[in-house]
């Protein structure tokens, strides 16, 4: 069965430090794998996706993850913090062959100054 | 391009009470999927259909809840009769199998409060 396992309830960073956001998967077939957002009291929000195209994923708001198959991981990061990066952050995989996804439990994310 | 559309946005009623949130979908989409989120269990997988037709109703808690979708532009999820702990943030999201890559779009999100 797929699953994903997120590494981190909270993480806290200064604005312009690097965030790395962890992500491991358990698949038994190549995987599609995802990165949400959610903004308080909004709904989430795709970030990027990975569909077995290059390992190196690049996203919205600069962020990027890269597909590790030696390590089923697919961190998250983004060279420098912003104040509004503050939110939560789902990764998610695709359920076999069915349009289902799974998620993770989130890890949220704060930008101090 | 509109997004998934869902209303309302927020409800409050009283336990007993019948709710029934809406969702309009991305126009062409073919999935549909409702989910719960709160924060003691996350975000959970209600049902989801493909096509019109419920595919997944696993995650359906009890009986108290249902759902339909009678054509491709509108869903519903009904709670009858509501109780205290159906309070949670409910999303619904849409996917168009064909394009490939099985990302979902999300709405807005009804924030349901059941006192």
């Amino acid at each position: 069965a797929q699953s994903v396992t997120q590494l981190g309830s909270h993480v806290s960073v200064s604005e312009g430090a690097l965030v790395l956001l962890r992500c491991n998967y358990s698949s038994s077939v190549p995987p599609y794998l995802f990165w949400y957002v959610q903004y308080p009291n909004q709904g989430l929000q795709l970030l990027l996706k990975y569909t077995s195209a290059a390992t190196l994923v690049k996203g919205i708001n600069g962020f990027e993850a890269e597909f590790k198959k030696s390590e089923t991981s697919f961190h998250l990061t983004k060279p420098s913090a912003h104040m509004s990066d503050a939110a939560e952050y789902f990764c998610a995989v695709r359920r076999g062959t069915a349009s289902k996804l799974t998620f993770g439990t989130g890890t949220r994310l704060q930008v101090t100054l | 391009d509109a997004g998934v559309i869902q209303s309302p946005r927020h409800e409050v009623t009283e336990m007993g009470q019948e709710v029934t949130l809406r969702c309009k979908p991305i126009s062409g989409h073919d999935y549909l999927f409702w989910y719960r989120q709160t924060m003691m269990r996350g975000l959970e997988l209600l049902i989801y259909f493909n096509n019109n037709v419920p595919i997944d109703d696993s995650g359906m808690p009890e009986d108290r809840f249902s759902a339909k979708m009678p054509n491709a532009s509108f869903s519903t999820l009904k709670i009858q009769p509501s109780e205290p702990r159906d309070s949670a943030v409910y999303f619904c999201a849409s996917s168009l199998a064909l394009a490939g890559g099985y990302e979902q779009y999300f709405g807005p999100g009804t924030r349901l409060t059941v006192t």
